[in-house]
C-alpha cells in the first residue's frame, strides 16, 4: 500500500527560528515529490523533486530529496508568522499512462509566534 | 494563465437536495481530479480524468456523481448527501504525461450538508 508519512505533526517556533520537516515515503511508481503550503483554501505549490541530492531553494525555503532512503525534508530559515500554515508532502506515483496520482501526507501543521 | 477556478466557494444543502460543484481550467490540461479534505486532515483523491474519460473512481458513494463535458470543465453533482459529506471539495489539474506533472489546485468549495 502506497504510505506517505510526514513528522513532527504540529511544530511551534518563534519568529525567526529554522524549521526542518520530514518526509518519509513508499509507493510503487515513484515520479515526484511535491511540496505544498495550506492556508485557508488550496494547497499553493512549493516544490517539485524528482532528482535525489539536488537541493531547491526559494527565499527561505529549501527542500531536498534522498530517493535511496525515500524521504525529503522542507527547511524554513527565518521563520515569520506568515509561514504559519499546513504543509503537505505529496508524493506523485503513475496512475495510468498519462497521469499521475498524488498519496498525500498527514500534513505538519506549523504555528510561527511572533 | 494558472489558474483553476472553482464554483461556488461555499454550499449549503440539505440531504434530499440535488447540487452541483463546478471547476473549469483553460491551461491545456487534459487531466482532472476531484478530492475531498476533512479539517486538519490531507486531501483524498476521489475521481481522476483523464482525456475526458474516467480513470479512477476511488470507491466513492454513488450520491457523488462526477462529469467531464470537454477539456476544460469539471463538474461534481451531489444527490442526498449525509452530514459526513460535509468538507472542502477541492478540483485540480495536470498535463496529461507519462512523467512527472505539476497538479494545480482550485481555491475549492466548503460544503456544509444538513
Amino acid at each position: 500500500e502506497d504510505k506517505v508519512v510526514q513528522s513532527p505533526l504540529s511544530l511551534v517556533v518563534h519568529e525567526g527560528d529554522t524549521v526542518t520537516l520530514n518526509c518519509s515515503y513508499e509507493v510503487t511508481n515513484f515520479r515526484s515529490l511535491l511540496w505544498y503550503k495550506q492556508e485557508k483554501k488550496a494547497p499553493t505549490f512549493l516544490f517539485m523533486l524528482t532528482s535525489s541530492g539536488i537541493e531547491k531553494k526559494s527565499g527561505r525555503l529549501s527542500s531536498i530529496l534522498d530517493k535511496k532512503e525515500l524521504f525529503s525534508i522542507l527547511n524554513i530559515t527565518a521563520t515569520q508568522t506568515g509561514d504559519s500554515a499546513i504543509y503537505l508532502c505529496a508524493v506523485e506515483h503513475a496512475g495510468g499512462t498519462s497521469y499521475g496520482k498524488l498519496t498525500f501526507g498527514q500534513g505538519t501543521i506549523l504555528t510561527v509566534h511572533p | 494563465d494558472t489558474e483553476v477556478t472553482q464554483t461556488p466557494k461555499h454550499l449549503v444543502m440539505g440531504m434530499t437536495n440535488k447540487k452541483s460543484l463546478k471547476c473549469e481550467q483553460h491551461m491545456g490540461h487534459r487531466a482532472m481530479y476531484w478530492y475531498k479534505q476533512k479539517a486538519k486532515k490531507p486531501p483524498e483523491l476521489m475521481f481522476v480524468y483523464s482525456y475526458e474519460k474516467l480513470s479512477i473512481n476511488e470507491s466513492v458513494p454513488s450520491r457523488f456523481s462526477p462529469e467531464c463535458p470537454n477539456s476544460s470543465l469539471l463538474n461534481l453533482h451531489l444527490h442526498a448527501l449525509q452530514p459526513e459529506d460535509s468538507a472542502l471539495y477541492l478540483c485540480a489539474s495536470s498535463q496529461a504525461s507519462s512523467g512527472p506533472t505539476l497538479e494545480y489546485f482550485g481555491p475549492g468549495t466548503r460544503l456544509t450538508v444538513t
